[in-house]
Order: C-alpha cells, then structure tokens, then sequence
C-alpha cells in the first residue's frame, strides 16, 4: 500500500523557515516524481514544486521560487520542501503527492501538514 | 501559464442525478487533464487523467471527455460520497495548475 506521510508543519513568523518531510513507503520511492501541492484555509489546490525521481530535475511555482527549495533522499525514502522567508500567504495545508513515471498527475497524496504563517 | 476555468462554482443536485461539470483552459493542453475529488477534511483524490482514464479503483460512474480546451467530467447517477468538490488540472505545462473549483452540493 502506497503511504504518504508528511510531518514538519507549525507555527512561524513572517520571514521564518520550515522543512518539511514526506516520508514515503509501499513503493520503489526512487523510481516516481514527487510533487508538494497546497491548499490555504478554505480555498483550491495551488501546485508549489516538484522534483524528477533522479532529484536531476526541479520545478517551482513562480510564487515561491527563489524561497522553497525541494529535494530527495532516495536512500531515505523521503521528499524535503525546505520553506525559508515565509509570508502570510505561504499558510495553507501542504500535500506531498506521488506522480507517475511519466510525471504530471498527482496519482497519491499525503493528508497533509498544516503551515501557519503568523506574528 | 495555463489557466483553468472551471463551472459552475456550485452544483446543487439530488443523488440518483446526473452531474455534468466543465473546465476551460486558456489554451491548447491537447489531453493532458485531470479531475480530482475533495471531500471535507481529506485529501484530494484522482479520478481522471489524460482526459478520460480513469483511475485506479474509480467508479464506472465517472467518466471523462474532451481535448484542447474544453474538458467535461460527468458523474452518471450521484451517490451520497460524491458530493465534494472537484478540481481539474493540466500537465502539459509548466507550471501545473488547477482549476478553482466545483462544488457539488446536496439540492
């Protein structure tokens, strides 16, 4: 059974940092892309980053490149978004999501970790 | 940057009714979309890809049409776990990006 699990959500302040986790199991982890998608406080799906299975390849949304930077250990088994100089508006859910060999979809997701932007 | 537009924002609607909801992208994605399903307080789930597949596990209910620029997902006969919001995404370019959102709400 493929499993997500994301941990390292919390509270910081505006201009703060965070690493999140996803630590994933029930599959060849090294061998799918891996995508962070996330949801703020009552709104829709806003896809962030995602990185090739390799790690040979990143993406970011325009809204946070140059301030989140994703990564993989392959070795580990998990995806990394680390979070630095946060803004009000980088608080929402994120989501780790497993994508399929050919990249794109979001085929299974985490139940998420909940970041909180806040003075 | 492909931008999606989805409609209705709700659907009010009785189960045993058929649901029909529409996305329109601001340009050519050619079959490179996909619907998902929210239920309150869960993650999203894929129903959909490449416009017409479905997912592993999803039911025959849920069916996917279109290319280019205007996508339909239509849900036969609403059953009582169906009502949720759905999104629909593309991955012909970056960056990925999603729809606003249909709400499927009981009538």
């Amino acid at each position: 059974e493929v499993q997500l699990l994301e941990s390292g959500g919390g509270l910081v302040q505006p201009g703060g940092s965070l690493r999140l986790s996803c630590a994933a199991s029930g599959f060849t982890f090294s061998t799918y892309p891996m995508s962070w998608v996330r949801q703020a406080p009552g709104k829709g799906l806003e896809w962030v980053s995602a990185i090739s299975a390799s790690a040979y390849s990143t993406y970011y949304a325009d809204s946070v490149k140059g301030r989140f930077t994703i990564s993989r250990d392959n070795s580990k088994n998990t995806l990394y978004l680390q979070l630095n100089g946060l803004r009000d508006e980088d608080t929402a859910i994120y989501y780790c999501a497993r994508s399929p060999p050919s990249g794109g979809y979001f085929e299974y997701w985490g139940q998420g970790t909940l970041v909180t932007v806040s003075s | 940057e492909i931008v999606l537009t989805q409609s209705p924002a709700t659907l009010s609607l009785s189960p045993g009714e058929g649901a029909t909801l529409s996305c329109r992208a601001s340009q050519s994605v050619s079959s490179y979309l996909a619907w998902y399903q929210q239920r309150p307080g869960q993650a999203p789930r894929l129903l959909i890809y490449d416009a017409s597949n479905r997912a592993t596990g999803i039911p025959a209910r849920f069916s996917g049409s279109g290319s280019g620029t205007d996508f339909t997902l239509t849900i036969s006969s609403l059953e009582p776990e169906d009502f949720a919001v759905y999104y629909c995404q593309q991955r012909s370019n970056w960056p990925r990006t999603f729809g606003q959102g249909t709400k499927v709400e009981i009538k």
